[in-house]
């Protein structure tokens, strides 16, 4: 069983601050998906990261992958209260099936 | 953007009652997946499909499970015989080849009495 332990489970900060979540595991996996999820909706795709040591930078979002492919780090600069949600990681392994963590619930105050 | 829909976006149905999801995947993807998620908890994969077969399967997806792609662009769950644990959330994906990104519809909430 791949488990992806997300933490922290709940975040809230005020607008303008940094932070970071994170995503970690004992299991490698072959990419890791950062998804964010509004309530009622399915999982949308932020990035995809492949590569041990990968960054990737999507607006004020910067995604990293552990060097061993089991970990993965979210940080927002400059938090803005759009940026309020569920982000779930996903790692993939096997015929591209993915294991998702139980999310980084991030609440941004204006 | 195209993008995977999925119908209804919500079923009630009775104990021992068949139902049928749909999903319409991204027209030029080749991968397609069934999630499911029970409220409060993670995203849990059920089963992924690839050239009219089964490709891999969790211990959840049991002989109660179908899949189907009965034409060229409708991809289906079918649930034979409901159970009240079926309750949840049902995602429907895809994905352009193996190993690209999932992309998800907007769930089906099943809600079983």
């Amino acid at each position: 069983t791949q488990l992806l332990e997300q933490s922290p489970q709940f975040l809230s900060i005020q607008e303008g601050e940094n932070l970071t979540v994170y995503c970690n595991s004992s299991s490698v996996f072959s990419s890791l998906q950062w998804y964010r999820q509004e309530p009622g909706e399915g999982p949308v795709l932020l990035v995809t990261v492949v590569t041990g040591g990968e960054v990737k930078k999507l607006k004020r979002l910067t995604f990293q992958f552990g060097d061993a492919r089991k970990d993965s780090s979210l940080h927002i600069t400059a938090a803005q209260p759009g940026d309020t949600g569920l982000y779930l990681c996903a790692g993939a392994y096997g015929n591209n099936r993915l294991a998702f963590g139980k999310g980084n619930q991030v609440v941004v105050i204006p | 953007e195209p993008e995977v829909t999925q119908t209804p976006s919500h079923q009630v149905t009775q104990m021992g009652q068949e139902v049928i999801l749909r999903c319409v995947p991204i027209s030029n993807h080749l991968y397609f997946y069934w999630y499911r998620q029970i409220l409060g908890q993670k995203v849990e994969f059920l089963v992924s499909f690839y050239n009219n077969e089964i490709s891999e399967k969790s211990e959840i997806f049991d002989d109660q499970f179908s899949v189907e792609r009965p034409d060229g662009s409708n991809f289906t769950l079918k649930i034979r015989s409901t159970k009240l644990e079926d309750s949840a959330m049902y995602f429907c994906a895809s994905s352009e080849q193996y190993n690209s990104p999932l992309h998800f519809g907007n769930g089906t909430r099943l809600t079983v009495t």
